[in-house]
C-alpha cells in the first residue's frame, strides 16, 4: 500500500525551512528519500534502516520513527538547488528479496529567491 | 561511467503496436526495476528482477512483459499499446550485498506516448 507523504505541496522563501512527512499503514524495514528535478531522473539522499534513527546530507537531514511508522525530511536554510519533488520510498516487514520499494505521490517542494 | 541508461529516450506508438524498452546498467548490480510515474501518482514498480534469469511482478504489471537474459540488461516489453500506457517509464538498479539496503540509482526516464 502506497505510504502518504504530506504536504502535496510547500512553497518557500530561500533561507526558510520546510519538513516533509511520510507515513505508512504497514511496518516498515527501511526508508528511502529521493528528490526528482522537472525532467529529470530521481536522485538519492538517504535511507534510514532503524527505528529512530536520524541522519543527514549538508543541511537535510531525516528521522524515522519505526513505532509510528513514519518518516520525515527536514531541509533547514533552503537554497534554490533544493526545489523540486521529494518521493519517499517504503520497504515493509519482512525485509523482502529484491530491495524493492513503494513511493509515496511526491511532494513537490518550490524555493524562491 | 554511463550508470543506468535507457533507449529510447522518447516513443510515439500506435495503439495495438508493441515495443521494447530496454535499460542497460554498468554498475554490476543484481537488483533492476522498471517504474513509471504518472502525474500525482508517484513512481509505481511494474515488474523487478533480483538477478539473471529471474523476473518478479511488481504493483503494476498488467499489459508488460519483462527478459533479464543478460545480469547488465532488463527489457521491457509492450506487447500490445494502450493509451493508458502512456506514461514516464524510469528503469533502476541496486546492489544486493549485505543486509544493509542499498540507493536505486536511475535511468533518465523514456517518454512513451500512446495515440
Amino acid at each position: 500500500q502506497q505510504p502518504v507523504q504530506s504536504p502535496q505541496a510547500v512553497i518557500l522563501r530561500e533561507g526558510e525551512d520546510a519538513v516533509i512527512n511520510c507515513s505508512s499503514s504497514k511496518a516498515l524495514y527501511s526508508v528511502h528519500w529521493y528528490r526528482q528535478k522537472h525532467g529529470e531522473a530521481p536522485v538519492f539522499l538517504m535511507i534510514l534502516l532503524k527505528g529512530g534513527e536520524q541522519k543527514g546530507h549538508d543541511k537535510i537531514s531525516a528521522s524515522f520513527n519505526e513505532k509510528k511508522q513514519q518518516s520525515s525530511l527536514y531541509l533547514t536554510a533552503s537554497q534554490l538547488s533544493y526545489s523540486g519533488t521529494y518521493f519517499c520510498g517504503t520497504e515493509g516487514r519482512p525485509k523482502n528479496q529484491g530491495g524493492k520499494l513503494i513511493f509515496g505521490q511526491g511532494t513537490e517542494l518550490s524555493v524562491k529567491p | 561511467n554511463a550508470g543506468v541508461t535507457q533507449t529510447p529516450k522518447f516513443r510515439v506508438l500506435k495503439t495495438g503496436q508493441s515495443m521494447t524498452l530496454l535499460c542497460a546498467q554498468d554498475m554490476n548490480h543484481e537488483y533492476m526495476y522498471w517504474y513509471r510515474q504518472d502525474p500525482g501518482m508517484g513512481l509505481r514498480l511494474i515488474h523487478y528482477s533480483v538477478g539473471e534469469g529471474t523476473t518478479a511482478k511488481g504493483e503494476v504489471p498488467d499489459g508488460y512483459n519483462v527478459s533479464r537474459l543478460k545480469k547488465q540488461n532488463f527489457l521491457l516489453g509492450l506487447e500490445s499499446a494502450a493509451p493508458s500506457q502512456t506514461s514516464v517509464y524510469f528503469c533502476a538498479s541496486s546492489y544486493s550485498g549485505g543486509r544493509s539496503n542499498q540507493p536505486q540509482h536511475f535511468g533518465d526516464g523514456t517518454r512513451l506516448s500512446i495515440l
